[in-house]
């Protein structure tokens, strides 16, 4: 089965920017989707396809993918981008796998 | 704007069946389009997808091969909802369910509120 690796903590600095990895077997040849969850609260999606934003989710939040490892980046964080984020593929063999989940904190 | 509402109850006892539907506005169960998903998230377990209903002329279904010995996802076109079974329940259960939109990419953008099922007698 296809297994999503993520760091379990990221710290970032107020107005710094933010790298959160996705882990996994040639992800590059795959579509990257990723979430960010609050507290008590539904996931949200804020990137999908590797590097796209819905509607409403700030220009901020970026992404990429190539190779083993997919990016997710936060530039000039915000104490309101503290979250968990969770990247999530579509495996033929396994349907959808999300990642174990990464607490970002805005320090 | 898509809404999805979830309804069920909140504890359920070992060996029964757990059972949630998910009422969707905006958008219908019908959709050539769109899935419709069941997602749980558990500390144990993170986030996991169960499965999924979908109609493309006629009606399918995919499960995680976790629970598809268990798992009943079924449309229901009159009132524009989808439902989720899952029999014969155990602690390992307990979790948050959500159900969620899937827009023809293997993504969810639109997800419900989340239900807290704990299985306990």
């Amino acid at each position: 089965s296809y297994e999503l690796t993520q760091p379990l903590s990221v710290s970032v600095a107020l107005g710094q920017t933010a790298r959160i990895t996705c882990g996994g077997n040639n992800i590059g040849s795959k579509n990257v989707h990723w979430y960010q969850q609050k507290p008590g609260q539904a996931p949200v999606l804020v990137i999908y396809n590797n590097n796209n934003r819905p509607s409403g989710i700030p220009e901020r939040f970026s992404g990429s993918n190539s190779g083993n490892t997919a990016t997710l980046t936060i530039s000039r964080a915000q104490a309101g981008d503290e979250a968990d984020y969770y990247c999530q593929v579509w495996d033929s063999s396994t349907y959808v796998v999300f990642g174990g989940g990464t607490k970002l904190t805005v320090l | 704007q898509v809404q999805l509402q979830q309804s069920g109850p909140g504890l359920v006892k070992p060996s029964q069946t757990l059972s949630l539907t998910c009422a969707i506005s905006g958008d219908s169960v019908s959709s050539n389009s769109a899935a419709w998903n069941w997602i749980r998230q558990s500390p144990s377990r993170g986030l996991e997808w169960l499965g999924r209903t979908y109609y493309r002329s006629t009606w399918y279904n995919d499960y995680a091969v976790s629970v598809r010995s268990r798992l009943t996802i079924n449309p229901d076109t009159s009132k524009n909802h989808f439902s989720l079974q899952l029999n014969s329940v155990t602690p390992d259960d307990t979790a948050v369910y959500y159900c969620a939109r899937d827009y023809g990419i293997a993504n969810f953008d639109y997800w419900g509120q989340g239900t807290l099922v704990t299985v306990s007698s």
